[in-house]
């Protein structure tokens, strides 16, 4: 099973707003990421979790918080978002030790 | 972020045609990965290689591990309508663990 879901499929947000966004993957990998993704454009970095703990913050502004409960969740929480934030954010997971990163479906986020 | 040069960047082919695509790299690259996006989804792994030279078949799809570990491409055979998406070159360049450097994409549009 390569399988990394996300969850929610769609979120709407305004700016003054708090959400989360989900991952899960019950593959046995140890190593988690967030990208972000704007149309026609290839996903960029935002963050690396290796055995739950943060290991690359590739500059993103706080307004975003990874967070790692266990080694099969990640979350995403969002805070004061701006519109330029809209965007396809993917999560991806791999097994330690390996650069090949399995993609979750993505939440298409707005931000009104 | 750096970006591979992938190409070429758009291609409308009729179906059965055969389709060839490329990335290069002026860094030296360990692993070399080849996924498929539908508009609004998370990108799928099509192939993965691993060894200079390496060449992979999945179904109608072959890729080539580039020789001089700088480059690698992806053929479709006969191509089919549910090839129609944008393809992305992904690789790990020595020395950034955890960190994949993605293509600009190919998008792929298929004619009957």
């Amino acid at each position: 099973d390569t399988e990394v879901t996300q969850t929610p499929k769609h979120l709407v947000m305004g700016m003054t707003n708090k959400k989360s966004l989900k991952c899960e993957q019950h593959m046995g990998h140890r190593a988690m990421y967030w990208y972000k993704q704007k149309a026609k454009k290839p996903p960029e970095l935002m963050f690396v979790y290796s055995y739950e703990k943060l290991s690359i913050n590739e500059s993103v502004p706080s307004r975003f918080s990874p967070e790692c409960p266990n080694s099969s969740l990640l979350n995403l929480h969002l805070h004061a978002l701006q519109p330029e934030d809209s965007a396809l954010y993917l999560c991806a997971s791999s097994p330690l030790g390996s650069d090949t990163q399995y993609f979750g479906p993505g939440t298409r986020l707005t931000v009104l | 972020g750096q970006q591979l040069n992938q190409s070429p960047q758009s291609m409308f082919i009729q179906e059965g045609e055969d389709v060839s695509m490329n990335c290069t790299s002026s860094s030296i690259f360990n692993t070399w990965l080849w996924y498929k996006q539908d508009p609004g989804e998370g990108p799928v792994l099509l192939i993965a290689l691993y060894k200079a030279g390496e060449l992979t078949s999945n179904g109608r799809l072959t890729a080539q591990f580039g020789i001089t570990r700088k480059d690698s491409f992806l053929n479709i055979s006969a191509s089919i309508p549910s090839d129609v998406g944008i393809y992305f070159c992904a690789g790990q360049p020595t020395g950034t663990a955890s960190k994949l450097t993605f293509g600009t994409g190919t998008r792929l549009q298929v004619t009957l």
